[in-house]
């Protein structure tokens, strides 16, 4: 049971336009979702966060959005980087009761960003 | 800043054996996390630990077991490797329920 789904296996962007990565969750008890990123041979880096609260939240080339209808959230990364290419994993959280901050993660998106 | 450290990059072992994977954080964190992760199927929760000598069952806790004696270290445990366990483990640590979690650069273990 796949609570939190990344259906694209993979996306290929020319630097300097738009990604977009997008992940849908199925627990309408998450209230806080996540973004990570991660490169060959190093463990995943936190990138950006929202919480159920809101739709919307940036951090420099960053925006995540949240749908809470459609429970669907997306990473918009403008302008695109090579650096940028790596591994992408969205994770959601129920931050109440006895979760400790337990995140489920989704499978995972590699971007190739090209020169 | 903040340093998750994992005692081993790569480990190698046999079937049978019992095996150890240490974790280690300087940030003074509550909680602490094992994962494993595998190619499709993204990062799966198998142990965590929310205080010294407490732990709960992740999602595939099957095979393995926590050790949290002090703090700063929480240790995975597989009791008798098996080939279906030959995966990327990573460790994480964090403050609060609500602060992202921060994670090792990973131990490939393989199992022969």
């Amino acid at each position: 049971d796949q609570q939190v789904k990344q259906n694209s296996p993979s996306l290929s962007v020319q630097e300097g336009r738009i990604s977009i990565l997008n992940c849908d969750y199925t627990n309408s008890m998450f209230d806080y979702f996540l973004w990570y990123k991660k490169y060959p041979a190093e463990g995943p880096t936190f990138l950006i966060s929202i919480s159920s609260i809101k739709d919307k939240n940036e951090d420099g080339r960053f925006t995540v959005f949240l749908n809470k209808s459609a429970k669907h959230l997306s990473l918009h990364i403008v302008p695109s980087q090579p650096g940028d290419s790596a591994v992408y994993f969205c994770a959601a959280s129920r931050t109440g009761g006895t979760s400790y901050g337990k995140l489920t993660f989704g499978q995972g998106t590699i971007l190739t960003v090209h020169p | 800043d903040v340093k998750v450290t994992q005692s081993s990059r790569y480990l190698v072992k046999r079937t049978g054996e019992k095996v150890f994977l240490e974790c280690v954080q300087d940030m003074d964190h509550e909680n602490m996390f094992w994962y494993r992760q595998d190619p499709g199927l993204g990062l799966r929760l198998i142990y965590f630990s929310y205080d010294v000598k407490m732990k709960e069952k992740g999602d595939i806790p099957e095979g393995y077991s926590v050790s949290r004696e002090k703090k700063e270290r929480f240790s995975l445990i597989l009791e008798s490797a098996s080939t279906n366990q030959t995966s990327m483990y990573l460790c994480a640590s964090s403050l609060q329920y609500k602060q992202p979690q921060h994670f090792g650069d990973g131990t490939r273990l393989s199992i022969l």
